[in-house]
């Protein structure tokens, strides 16, 4: 039982390069979402998904594209990188009825240049 | 979902109790307390949820008020490894409010 697994753990890019950053959970959790943390700052909401085939926005959706074609499986994709997308991402998962009881990943720091 | 206050920081003696404040005066009678930690560089990790009793498992001690307006987290012995940010965070739980917002927590430092 891995729980939410994130990869890849770091990762650089260009500005106006694209990459997708992968997240997959084996707790047959409904629940999953992405969030985004800047330095001193707490965790920035950006796209959520309550089952396959459903996402829906957070508080910082702009940049970023989310799909969710399996229950396990929630990539973010930005499609064109700015700099003012280098933060730490996080994955967190959950059963439906216990949002409340999120299980994060280890995170990816992502660094646009 | 209703806006918390916590302090920015706060230091504790190793061994001692760390008893963390969380203000709520706006909750409404359907939102729930969650408390979360982050400790550096990793994923928050849940910690313990109450709606209006006291609540205690084996990480932490939740005291709610009577009139829901504040909270205390309660690690009874703190040790270093609980030097982390706690986040305390209101949401009710009704369907199609999926979101659990956090805020800018409070950095506990816990000192040898």
């Amino acid at each position: 039982n891995a729980g939410v697994t994130q990869t890849p753990k770091f990762q650089v890019l260009k500005t106006g390069q694209s990459m997708t950053l992968q997240c997959a959970q084996d707790m047959n959790h409904e629940y999953m979402s992405w969030y985004r943390q800047d330095p001193g700052m707490g965790l920035r909401l950006i796209h959520y998904s309550v089952g396959a085939g459903i996402t829906d926005q957070g508080e910082v959706p702009n940049g970023y594209n989310v799909s969710r074609s399996t229950t396990e499986d929630f990539p973010l994709r930005l499609l064109s990188a700015a700099p003012s997308q280098t933060s730490v991402y996080f994955c967190a998962s959950s059963y439906l009825d216990r949002v409340e009881k999120l299980f994060f990943g280890s995170g990816t720091q992502l660094s646009v240049l | 979902d209703a806006k918390t206050t916590q302090p920015t920081s706060m230091d504790c003696a190793e061994g001692r109790a760390a008893n963390l404040p969380c203000n709520h005066s706006t909750i409404s009678g359907n939102e729930y307390v969650y408390w979360y930690r982050q400790i550096h560089s990793q994923g928050p990790q849940y910690i313990i949820h109450g709606l209006k009793n006291n609540e205690t498992n084996e990480m932490a001690s939740l005291i709610i008020t009577e009139d829901r307006k504040s909270s205390t987290l309660i690690l009874p012995h703190a040790t270093l490894r609980d030097t982390a940010v706690y986040y305390c965070i209101v949401r009710a739980t009704n369907f199609g409010n999926e979101k659990l917002t956090f805020g800018t927590g409070t950095r506990l430092t816990i000192i040898p």
